[in-house]
């Protein structure tokens, strides 16, 4: 149980355009799931933190106008990077928590986004 | 905000020899520490967890200690073999379902 998945695995795209990223809960319903960045060896960084009906709430340095979050279901989230760069590309991961659980937050198997 | 440091950053140990991560936290009104492994190019898997009412907390070859007074917890790992081999992320929580704060994460490397 607890299975959480990521579509696409990984995206190339030309500057300045747009890309989508799903995260999804399999087997359990998720009201809130959270997504991360993380850059070559290094930490994963919360980028903001996505609830379901409502709006994301994001980090402090995170444009929200640049990175789009969508939580309209108990199942999916979704990040749209806007306008992407080349300083865009990175290790996008999500999480989600199943609350029946307990605190445990279950990863994605990750986006790796490559702008051109 | 909260704020996780965590030490070493490279860890090498020869098979069979115990491992220990170290991480200290910020704000006292945290409760949750989760420890994740993560090999190259995949995700986090969360390989043991605390909370602030447990001073330690072991599952076979794991175990975890968590000081509240001194805002430090660690993660011990013996016995080590080659597949213990990867990065390892230290986190904490206030719970509740509220977001995590990683630390900077270790190399561990586990040699022949």
């Amino acid at each position: 149980g607890a299975v959480v998945s990521q579509h696409p695995s990984w995206v190339i795209c030309k500057s300045g355009t747009s890309v989508k990223i799903e995260c999804r809960s399999l087997d359990f319903q998720a009201t809130t799931m959270f997504w991360y960045r993380q850059f070559p060896k290094q930490s994963l960084m919360l980028m903001a933190t996505s609830n379901e009906g409502s709006k994301a709430t994001y980090e402090q340095g995170v444009e929200k106008d640049k990175f789009l979050i969508n939580h309209a279901s108990l199942t999916l989230s979704t990040l749209t990077v806007t306008s992407a760069h080349p300083e865009d590309s990175s290790f996008y991961i999500c999480s989600a928590r199943d609350t029946t659980l307990g605190e445990t937050q279950y990863f994605g198997p990750g986006t790796r986004l490559l702008v051109l | 905000g909260e704020n996780v440091e965590q030490h070493p950053s490279t860890l090498s140990v020869q098979e069979g020899d115990s491992a220990v991560i170290k991480c200290t936290y910020s704000d006292s009104a945290s409760n949750y520490f989760p420890w994740y492994k993560q090999e190259l190019g995949k995700r986090p898997q969360l390989i043991i967890d605390i909370r602030s009412n447990v001073g330690e907390k072991k599952d076979q070859r794991i175990a975890v200690t968590l000081n509240k007074t001194a805002k430090h917890f660690s993660l011990h790992i013996t016995e080590t073999q080659p597949e213990d081999s990867a990065v390892y992320f230290c986190a904490a929580s206030m719970g509740g379902g509220n977001k995590l704060t990683f630390g900077t994460g270790t190399q561990l490397k586990v040699e022949l």
